[in-house]
This record gives structure tokens, C-alpha cells and sequence, in this order.
């Protein structure tokens, strides 16, 4: 079964210090792949999004990501994070042409100010 | 764009009772999708609408879940009866074609 493994649960850092977030997905062929944040109390958001093209995504609010098709892996990177973003974030997958992806567990975020 | 719209916001009802939920999509997107958020389960896909038309429920977990879409700018999330363990937060989201979804704020039910 197609599946999308978020490794970190929970990270917790301090303002202005870099952040990466795990992502790997088990999909063999084309794959479009996706970064979801979810706000306390609010509903879920895209960030990015990848389909083809350079691997090296960048998203709103100064987030990137870059896809690894060696790796399995679009890993979501900010160099320097603010206490705005304490958040939920979710990775998503889709196999190529498909419209439901599958999403990750979540990590959460906390920023400390 | 007033975006996907999900009401009510907030619903809290004794068990046993019938449940809706509603949702309007985005206009001109074609897919419309009900998710369920539980902290132990996370992000769990219901069902979803393609054109109107009912694709997949695989993950509409019991006969007391049904979805309907009447039209293209108005679905449903009925449960009858309701119960305890349907407490979760219900999303809506739509898309046109290929993309990102666009959720709603979503619903937030508690049976009690």
C-alpha cells in the first residue's frame, strides 16, 4: 500500500534556528508531492508543491522543499523559523495523475520565542 | 474567492442524534473530498466526489456515515445516529484536476 512516513512527531525549537522535516514516501513511478501546514485551530494549507521540474521547491513563508527521487524523500526546510510557525505540518503524496494523495502523520512544531 | 465553506463551525449533540454537515466547494473545481481528523487516527479520507458523482467510500467507516452532492456547489456529511467515538474535527476540501487541495475551516463535533 502507497504510504507516507513523517519521521519526526513533535520538534521543538527556538526562534531564528533552521528547521528540516522529514519526509518519505513509497511510491515507485511519477509521484506529486505536497506540504500541508494546520494552524492551531485552523484548517489545513498548502505550502508547496511539487509535479515535475526543479526538485527544489520554494513555498510560501519562506519555506522550501527539496524532492530526492533517489531517496524517496521531499524534505521541508526554513532556514530560520519564527514563533508564527508553530504549526501542524503534514506531507502528502499522490502517484502521477492521481487526485488523492496520501497524507503523513503530521509533525508538530513548537517555536519557542 | 470566498473558498471552501464548511458549516456549522462548532456542533455538539447528545448521542444518538442525526448529524449534518455541509460543506460548499470552491467554484469550478471538480473534486470534492470529506476528511475526518482524530488525534489518534490523524487525517482520514471519507469519501470524495468527482463531477457530482460518489468515486470512492471506502473510508466511510459505518452505515451511519452517508455523503451526498447534490449539485456542484453543495455536499453533505450525514450521521444517524450519531456517537461518541465520531467526535473529530470534519474537513471539507476540493480541487480542480491535478493540484492542492483547498480545505474548509472545517467542523469541529462533539457527541455526548
Amino acid at each position: 500500500a502507497q504510504s507516507v512516513s513523517q519521521h519526526n512527531h513533535h520538534v521543538i525549537l527556538s526562534e531564528a534556528a533552521s528547521l528540516e522535516l522529514g519526509c518519505n514516501y513509497s511510491y515507485g513511478g511519477t509521484v506529486n508531492l505536497f506540504w500541508y501546514v494546520q494552524y492551531p485551530g485552523q484548517h489545513l494549507q498548502l505550502l508547496l508543491k511539487y509535479f515535475s521540474g526543479d526538485p527544489l521547491v520554494k513555498g510560501i513563508k519562506g519555506f522550501e522543499a527539496e524532492f530526492i527521487k533517489s531517496k524517496f524523500s521531499f524534505n521541508l526546510r526554513k532556514p530560520s523559523v519564527q514563533w508564527s510557525d508553530t504549526a501542524e505540518y503534514f506531507c502528502a503524496a499522490a502517484s502521477g495523475g492521481s487526485y488523492i494523495p496520501t497524507f503523513g502523520r503530521g509533525t508538530s512544531l513548537i517555536v519557542h520565542p | 474567492d470566498a473558498g471552501v465553506i464548511q458549516s456549522p463551525r462548532h456542533e455538539v449533540t447528545e448521542m444518538g442524534q442525526e448529524v449534518t454537515l455541509r460543506c460548499k466547494p470552491i467554484s469550478g473545481h471538480d473534486y470534492l473530498f470529506w476528511y475526518r481528523q482524530t488525534m489518534m487516527r490523524g487525517l482520514e479520507l471519507l469519501i470524495y466526489f468527482n463531477n457530482n458523482v460518489p468515486i470512492d467510500d471506502s473510508g466511510m467507516p459505518e452505515d451511519r456515515f452517508s455523503a451526498k452532492m447534490p449539485n456542484a456547489s453543495f455536499s453533505t456529511l450525514k450521521i444517524q445516529p450519531s456517537e461518541p467515538r465520531d467526535s473529530a474535527v470534519y474537513f471539507c476540501a476540493s480541487v480542480r484536476g491535478v493540484g492542492g487541495y483547498t480545505f474548509g475551516s472545517g467542523t469541529r463535533l462533539t457527541v455526548v
